[in-house]
């Protein structure tokens, strides 16, 4: 089974931190992607990679930036993290087109005080 | 008009009971179809694909119809278990990003 890893379940940090979010997969998948998940209005597209060193926006960028320097790692960097961004993170990573289904992390979630 | 819509329920349904819910999707043109199941506080999960001549799986069947632009879940005999929120997801241009619903959320009642 593809397994995506995220580095931590819960994660609490200050207004103003520059906060690191993590995640590998472990199936050589091509495309990895970065969602937050909120109450109400269910999962916005962030970020997303589909192959090293390439990023594109995704729905909600803003606050938001993405490093992908190995297929296997996905990173969500918030450079100054703000209240707002209190949420869920979920990563997940497919084989080639989204013709196959997504598999996701366990998530994290985040709070910003 | 959003991309991906569902009915939020929530559906309510005895233990046993059969219950199905719908999705409606924008682009006639998408190929690729899925019913994901998330427990509360837990990440998505692929449960089916759907495919064109529809599809079963154990107590679980889904449908495409593509002249209607949507898909249906029906689960069969439900199961305490069955309680989650179903999303829907499209692959809606064919390229790498998956389109979601909102969610349907079903509680099965003993």
């Amino acid at each position: 089974d593809v397994k995506v890893t995220q580095s931590s379940r819960y994660l609490v940090k200050r207004t103003g931190e520059k906060v690191f979010l993590e995640c590998v997969q472990d199936m050589d998948h091509e495309n990895m992607f970065w969602y937050r998940q909120d109450p109400g209005l269910g999962l916005r597209l962030i970020y997303f990679s589909y192959d090293v060193k390439m990023k594109e926006k995704g729905d909600i960028p803003e606050g938001y930036s993405v490093s992908r320097e190995k297929k296997e790692r996905f990173s969500l960097i918030l450079e100054s993290a703000s209240t707002n961004q209190t949420s869920m993170y979920l990563c997940a990573s497919s084989l080639r087109a989204g013709r196959y289904g997504y598999t996701f992390g366990s998530g994290t979630r985040l709070t910003v005080v | 008009r959003k991309e991906v819509e569902q009915d939020p329920g929530p559906f309510n349904v005895p233990e046993g009971a059969t219950v199905a819910f719908n999705c409606t999707y924008s682009n006639s043109a998408s190929q690729s179809f899925f019913w994901y199941r998330q427990d509360c506080r837990k990440e998505p999960k692929l449960l089916m694909s759907v495919y064109s001549s529809g599809n079963e799986d154990g107590r679980f069947t889904a449908q495409l119809n593509r002249a209607s632009q949507y898909i249906s879940l029906l689960i069969r005999d439900s199961k305490l278990s069955d309680s989650a929120t179903y999303l829907c997801v499209v692959n809606l241009y064919n390229d790498y990003k998956l389109s979601f619903g909102a969610g349907t959320t079903v509680t099965v009642r003993a």
